[in-house]
């Protein structure tokens, strides 16, 4: 099993401010990464794929990047409704697995 | 626009079987390009993807819940299933339906339901 490890568990931001999150697969998984994004009661929603590519209608002050085993997700000004939890998730095989998540507090 | 709903019931009793429909809307199950999976998320904890299906009814299952899970399709019906069988208190979660489009052997989950609440409990 590929196992996704996030960090940090928890991050303190301010409105304006540029966070980036880390996330870091235990084996390659290539550029088969996700972003979503999920706020409390929601289902999550969908970032970027492919590691880097912005999904449809997400604001572009989203951006991930990486491959192999270590990608960052980056969040430019960050805005009032950005304040969430991040989940990164592998897919290289159909054997999914997400990480912890990271969870964006308003500082 | 496509929209998946799940639904079922929110209380199962240990030891009996789970099971879950979500419909999808403004889109088909039988399209050949998207598969159509489960994924669960426990209260305050992350999210663990339980299986797949696509519209010929070729299935993919997480294997640490293979041996309980089954998920079927119904064209006719424009939906899709979970049964989750001798259910614990582990297996209570919020469990979602998803899209996942079909580009390479996988990819990523682009449309979700809203989720459903499904307590394990006598």
């Amino acid at each position: 099993d590929i196992q996704m490890t996030q960090s940090p568990s928890t991050l303190s931001a301010s409105v304006g401010d540029r966070v980036t999150i880390t996330c870091r697969a235990s084996q390659s998984i290539s550029s088969w990464l996700a972003w979503y994004q999920q706020k409390p009661g929601k289902a999550p929603k969908l970032l970027i794929y492919k590691a880097s590519i912005l999904e449809s209608g997400v604001p572009s002050r989203f951006s991930g990047s990486g491959s192999g085993t270590k990608f960052t997700l980056t969040i430019n000004s960050l805005q009032p409704d950005d304040f969430a939890t991040y989940y990164c998730q592998q897919y290289n095989t159909y054997l999914y697995s997400f990480g912890q998540g990271t969870k964006l507090e308003i500082k | 626009q496509v929209q998946l709903q799940e639904s079922g019931p929110g209380l199962v009793k240990p030891s009996q079987t789970l099971s879950l429909t979500c419909n999808v809307s403004g889109g088909s199950v039988s399209s050949g390009t998207y598969y159509w999976n489960w994924i669960r998320q426990p209260a305050g904890k992350g999210l663990e993807w339980i299986g797949r299906i696509y519209t010929n009814g070729n299935s993919n299952y997480n294997p640490s819940l293979k041996s309980r899970v089954t998920i079927s399709v119904d064209t006719s019906k424009n939906q899709f299933s979970l049964k989750l069988s001798s259910v614990t208190a582990a297996d209570t979660a919020v469990y979602y339906c998803a899209r996942e489009r079909i580009t390479m052997i996988a990819d990523a989950f682009d449309i979700w339901g809203q989720g459903t609440m499904v307590t394990v409990s006598s």
